[in-house]
């Protein structure tokens, strides 16, 4: 099993750009997930999805979208992107319940410029 | 609302000393609680969780925890560092809709050799 699979690990952008950070996960998780990281904020939501044609809004959602069309994969779009969302990207999954920890990618460093 | 408080942002301790990483929490009802590992450059790696019964949870590489209902609290433990414990750690909640992880900040530590 590869577990959750994010691409790109590293990506450049300049203000304005738009682009897509892939997620996708083998273990037939319902809930899939987005965090970013930053430097003594801890990990905070984004969006988060409970399965197949369903999402929500995490804590910090603005200048993200998400769709989630399959069960494997959990795309992540940045419409314009700004410094602000200069980050680490974390994709995780979890099975259906509260309880389950969570399985998360390797990261996307994303620097916009 | 739900909050998770990592007072330390780093713990320096000796190989072969005990350690532990200061976890206190806040929830609305019964609080299911992680702890998580990140090594340089990874994804976030669970480690262990309480969600009911016994206070003394232990978990993955030697590492345990402990609830302490009344103090609020779920410091991670060791009985023995090792320089390979050197990582970031994580504290985490679950919200009360059982929909997200909120996590601390982060509690950093360095084991000497």
């Amino acid at each position: 099993n590869a577990g959750v699979t994010q691409t790109p690990k590293f990506q450049v952008l300049k203000t304005g750009q738009s682009m897509t950070l892939q997620c996708a996960q083998d273990m037939n998780h319902e809930y899939m997930s987005w965090y970013r990281q930053d430097p003594g904020m801890g990990l905070r939501l984004i969006h988060y999805s409970v399965g197949a044609g369903i999402t929500d809004q995490g804590e910090v959602p603005n200048g993200y979208n998400v769709s989630r069309s399959t069960t494997e994969d959990f795309p992540l779009r940045l419409l314009s992107a700004a410094p602000s969302q200069t980050s680490v990207y974390f994709c995780a999954s979890r099975e259906a319940g509260g309880t389950g920890e969570l399985f998360f990618g390797e990261g996307s460093r994303l620097t916009v410029l | 609302a739900q909050s998770v408080a990592q007072p330390e942002d780093q713990v320096n301790v000796a190989e072969g000393n005990p350690l532990t990483v200061k976890c206190t929490y806040s929830v609305s009802g019964n609080p299911y609680l992680f702890w998580y590992v990140q090594y340089p450059n990874r994804g976030l790696q669970f480690l262990l969780k309480y969600i009911t019964g016994d206070n003394l949870v232990k978990g993955s590489y030697g590492f345990e925890a402990e609830f302490n209902k009344s103090q609020t609290s779920f410091h991670l433990k060791k009985p023995s560092a090792l320089v390979s414990d050197s990582a970031l750690y994580f504290c985490a909640v679950r919200d009360q809709a059982g929909t997200a992880l909120i996590f601390g900040k982060g509690t950093t530590l360095s084991v000497s050799s």
